[in-house]
C-alpha cells in the first residue's frame, strides 16, 4: 500500500535561512506527488505538484521540490523564509486506484526571529 | 471559478448526540468529494469519498456515515457521537478522472463533551 513519510514533526529556521522539509513516499510506479499548506484553523492550500517530467518542480510563494526516484522522495525547499510561512506542511501521493490522497502527518514550521 | 463551502465552522456537541456536517462545491460539475479527519499529530485521514449520487466508498469503520443526496453537496453524520469523533473535518473535491489534486475547503472544529 501506498504510504508517505515525513520524517520531521517540527523544524524551526532563522527568518531569511533556507528551508528544506522532507517527504518520503512508497509507491510501485510514478507516483503524483503533492506538497499542500495549511494555517492554523484552515483548509490546506496547495504549493505545488508532481506528475511527470521534470523533476524539479516550482510552486507557488518561493517554494519548490525535486523528485527522486532513487530515494523515493519529494523534498521541499525554499531559499529564504519569510515569517509568514510558518504553517503546517503535508506532503501527499495519489493512492494506486487514483481515487484519494494519501497524506503524511505533517511538518509543522516555526520561523524566529 | 469553483468554490467550496463546509458548515458549520465551529461545533460544540455532547457525547451521544447527533452530527451532521455540510458541505458543498460550486463551479464545476461531477467532482469527486471527500471527507478527512485530521488529528492532532496524526495527519489527514480519509474517512470517506463518493464519484457520483449515493455512490459512498467508506475507508476506516468507525462511528461516522456519508452521503451524496446532489452532484455537489456531501455531507457527513453520525447518529451517536463518541468522545473519539473530537477534531477537524475536512471537506475536498476533485476533478473527476483527473489528477488527484485535492481542493479543500476550510473545515470544521468538532469538539465532543
Amino acid at each position: 500500500a501506498q504510504s508517505v513519510t515525513q520524517p520531521d514533526i517540527h523544524i524551526t529556521v532563522s527568518e531569511g535561512a533556507s528551508l528544506e522539509l522532507r517527504c518520503n513516499y512508497s509507491y510501485g510506479a510514478t507516483p503524483y506527488l503533492f506538497w499542500y499548506v495549511q494555517s492554523p484553523g484552515q483548509g490546506l492550500q496547495l504549493l505545488l505538484k508532481y506528475f511527470s517530467g521534470d523533476t524539479l518542480v516550482q510552486g507557488i510563494k518561493g517554494f519548490e521540490a525535486e523528485f527522486k526516484r532513487s530515494q523515493s522522495s519529494f523534498n521541499l525547499r525554499k531559499p529564504s523564509v519569510h515569517w509568514s510561512d510558518a504553517a503546517e506542511y503535508f506532503c501527499a501521493v495519489v493512492n494506486q486506484a487514483g481515487t484519494a490522497l494519501i497524506f503524511g502527518k505533517g511538518t509543522t514550521l516555526s520561523v524566529s526571529s | 471559478s469553483q468554490t467550496i463551502h463546509q458548515w458549520p465552522a465551529t461545533l460544540v456537541q455532547p457525547v451521544g448526540s447527533p452530527l451532521s456536517l455540510e458541505c458543498t462545491v460550486e463551479g464545476t460539475s461531477n467532482p469527486n468529494l471527500y471527507w478527512y479527519r485530521q488529528a492532532a499529530g496524526r495527519g489527514l485521514q480519509l474517512l470517506f469519498y463518493s464519484v457520483g449520487i449515493g455512490q459512498i466508498s467508506s475507508e476506516v469503520p468507525q462511528n461516522l456515515s456519508a452521503s451524496r443526496p446532489q452532484d455537489r453537496q456531501f455531507i457527513l453524520s453520525s447518529k451517536k457521537l463518541l468522545l473519539s469523533d473530537s477534531g477537524f473535518y475536512l471537506c475536498a473535491w476533485s476533478v473527476r478522472s483527473g489528477t488527484g489534486e485535492l481542493f479543500f475547503g476550510e473545515g470544521s472544529r468538532l469538539t465532543v463533551l
